[in-house]
This record gives C-alpha cells, sequence and structure tokens, in this order.
C-alpha cells in the first residue's frame, strides 16, 4: 500500500532558526495536504497544494509540492515558540477508494527560546 | 461556532466491556472519519464515511465498529476493547470527500483499557 514518509521524525531548534520537514510518497499524489498538531491538541489544518510545482507562502511557513507530486516539504523561516508541535503531511491513498487520507509519521518541533 | 465534538474525551475501561465514543459535527459536513494515534505510528484511519449509511474501512479497522444513521454522527464503537486498543483518538470530517478537502478534527478521546 501506499506510504507517506517524513523526515525527519524530530527537530529541535533555537529560536530564530530554520526548520524544513520534508514529505515523500511511494506513489504520485493528486494532492497533499498539511496539518499542524500542538503538544496536547489536535491536528489543524494548514495548507493543501494540488499542483505540479506550486509554491504557497503563510506569513513565515513556505510550503512546496513537488514537480513528479511525490514529494513536499515545509519551511518555517526565523521560528518562534508558537512553532512548536508536530506537522503532519497527508495525501490520498493511491488505488481504490480515494477516500482515505494516509498521514505521515509527523515531525516534531521544539524551539528553544 | 463551527465544531466537531467527541465524547468522552478521557475513559478508562476495562477489557471485553463495550464502549461507544461519540463524534458529532455542526457543519453539514458529507465525509467523516475516525483515527487513532500512538507514539511513533502517527496518524492512522480507522473509518471513514462518504455520507449517510455510506461507510468503509481504513487502515486499521479490526476491533471497530462505526454507524452513519445521521448525517452530523458518526459514532465509533469498541464492542470488546482489549489492551491493544489503548489510544488517542480522533473523529474529523470534510466538505469534500477526505482526500481534497480540509478535515477538521475533534479535540481527541483518550482511551485507556486495562
Amino acid at each position: 500500500g501506499q506510504q507517506v514518509m517524513q523526515i525527519p521524525q524530530y527537530q529541535h531548534v533555537q529560536e530564530g532558526e530554520d526548520f524544513t520537514t520534508y514529505c515523500n510518497s511511494s506513489t504520485t499524489l493528486s494532492n497533499i495536504q498539511w496539518y499542524k498538531q500542538r503538544p496536547g491538541g489536535h491536528p489543524v489544518f494548514l495548507i493543501q497544494l494540488v499542483k505540479s510545482g506550486e509554491v504557497k507562502k503563510q506569513k513565515r511557513l513556505t510550503f512546496q509540492f513537488g514537480e513528479a507530486k511525490k514529494n513536499s516539504s515545509l519551511h518555517i523561516t526565523a521560528t518562534q515558540t508558537t512553532d512548536v508541535g508536530t506537522y503532519f503531511c497527508a495525501g490520498p491513498s493511491s488505488g481504490g477508494s480515494n477516500y482515505k487520507l494516509t498521514f505521515g509519521k509527523g515531525t516534531l518541533l521544539t524551539v528553544n527560546p | 461556532e463551527a465544531q466537531v465534538t467527541q465524547n468522552p474525551r478521557y475513559l478508562i475501561t476495562v477489557t471485553g466491556k463495550k464502549l461507544t465514543v461519540t463524534c458529532s459535527q455542526n457543519m453539514n459536513h458529507e465525509y467523516m472519519s475516525w483515527y487513532r494515534q500512538d507514539p511513533g505510528l502517527g496518524l492512522r484511519q480507522i473509518y471513514y464515511s462518504m455520507n449517510v449509511e455510506v461507510t468503509d474501512k481504513g487502515d486499521v479497522p479490526e476491533g471497530y465498529k462505526v454507524s452513519r444513521k445521521e448525517k452530523r454522527n458518526f459514532p465509533l464503537i469498541l464492542e470488546s476493547p482489549s489492551p491493544n486498543q489503548t489510544s488517542l483518538y480522533f473523529c474529523a470530517s470534510s466538505f469534500e470527500t477526505g482526500n481534497t478537502g480540509e478535515l477538521f478534527f475533534g479535540e481527541g478521546s483518550r482511551l485507556t483499557v486495562l
């Protein structure tokens, strides 16, 4: 079955440093979504990318979807303590049903003030 | 306020004692889904529903049942809970089918099976 791999699993940074998490799928994705989960909280939708090579920005966050639509990245510029949490990518499962969303295992970001 | 509401938020139970985790959304969403979250394993889909009376298995459906008799409700049923079902459970809903629309998550239900 489809796999969505995320790296790194953990990332600790000093406040002000940049952060990037990468997501790789074993199959081509029709779209990819990104979620953030604060400690003790629930996942919250950040963005969805649909087009090959798409780049979207939300303030300090930059999201990219690869040309082959098999990988994606989330980059945070100048991290702040409010960025702490786990970042998940998610893509639709391949084959069969189109209604299953497979999540990566997430990247836990901690920020040292 | 648009939300997905799960109950109970916390539950400790014993092996074999049937339990139901309720999920309700007030956004008139077609799609609803259940996930479990375990350390090191991320979010895994248990069951999903594309509309009333339409449900299907996710990646880890064993030991669970669901029903979708009304659009707003999607309860998760553990007929005979076992310790390996100790987990954090999330219900989620989406206006569009689950792979094309933003998922709204409930606050989670932490279940411990002794």
